[in-house]
């Protein structure tokens, strides 16, 4: 079975400060991708990041980056330099190489204060 | 279109009731993906098709849900016999083709709430 544990229900920072997510998975695939959605209020999912499980280095997207741990099968999300407009709910994705669906986890809720 | 349509947005229906739930994919996308996503909870994966054929259907929680996409783009999620439970919203996503790692794009959603 595959399944993401997000264990932050929600987190709060300051405008400017650095954030990260924790996001734990489980799968018995030897190869998978990872992805984090962020979802605002408008409930539209939006990809922020997104890294396959066989290349080591860690993806970037300007403000955003991951800590991919392959082996402890961890996948936090980095955001650096936060903005208003990163709050929404932020998910945490699995997508096994050989189904054709997403597994999410349950979700962190991110609230970025002025 | 420029991204993936749902509608309605809003659906409030009577326990008991039939509803169906429309998807318009991006145009050319050949794998279209169904979510259930309860408040407060991650999307969870309802089917997939890939073109016009239903390849995976597992995530269906009863018969009283089935998905069709008949010419290979539009999808229609009916509900029959609606039951509190039902309530949620209904996630859409399509994708240019099905590998891993391909960028799923997600409509808004149609929130359902049985009564």
């Amino acid at each position: 079975a595959q399944t993401v544990t997000q264990s932050q229900p929600e987190m709060s920072v300051q405008e400017a400060e650095t954030v990260t997510l924790s996001c734990t998975y489980d799968t018995s695939e030897s190869n998978y991708y990872l992805f984090w959605y962020k979802q605002p209020p408008s409930r539209q999912m939006i990809l922020v990041i997104r890294q396959e499980a066989y290349k080591q280095q860690n993806a970037t997207e300007n403000r955003f980056s991951v800590n991919f741990q392959k082996a402890a099968k961890s996948f936090s999300l980095k955001i650096s330099d936060s903005q208003l407009g990163d709050t929404a709910m932020y998910f945490c994705a699995l997508h096994p190489q050989g189904a054709q669906k997403l597994v999410f986890g349950q979700g962190t809720r991110l609230t970025i204060n002025p | 279109g420029a991204g993936v349509s749902q509608s309605p947005r809003y659906k409030v229906a009577k326990r008991g009731q039939d509803v169906a739930l429309r998807c318009d994919p991006i145009s050319g996308h050949v794998s279209l993906f169904w979510y259930q996503q309860a408040l407060g909870q991650g999307p969870e994966f309802l089917t997939y098709f890939q073109n016009e054929a239903q390849l995976d259907k597992s995530g269906l929680p009863s018969d009283r849900f089935f998905a069709e996409r008949p010419e290979g783009s539009v999808s229609t999620l009916k509900i029959q016999r609606t039951q509190q439970e039902d309530s949620a919203v209904y996630l859409c996503a399509s994708s240019f083709q099905g590998g891993g790692g391909t960028e799923a794009f997600f409509g808004q959603g149609t929130r359902l709430t049985v009564v």
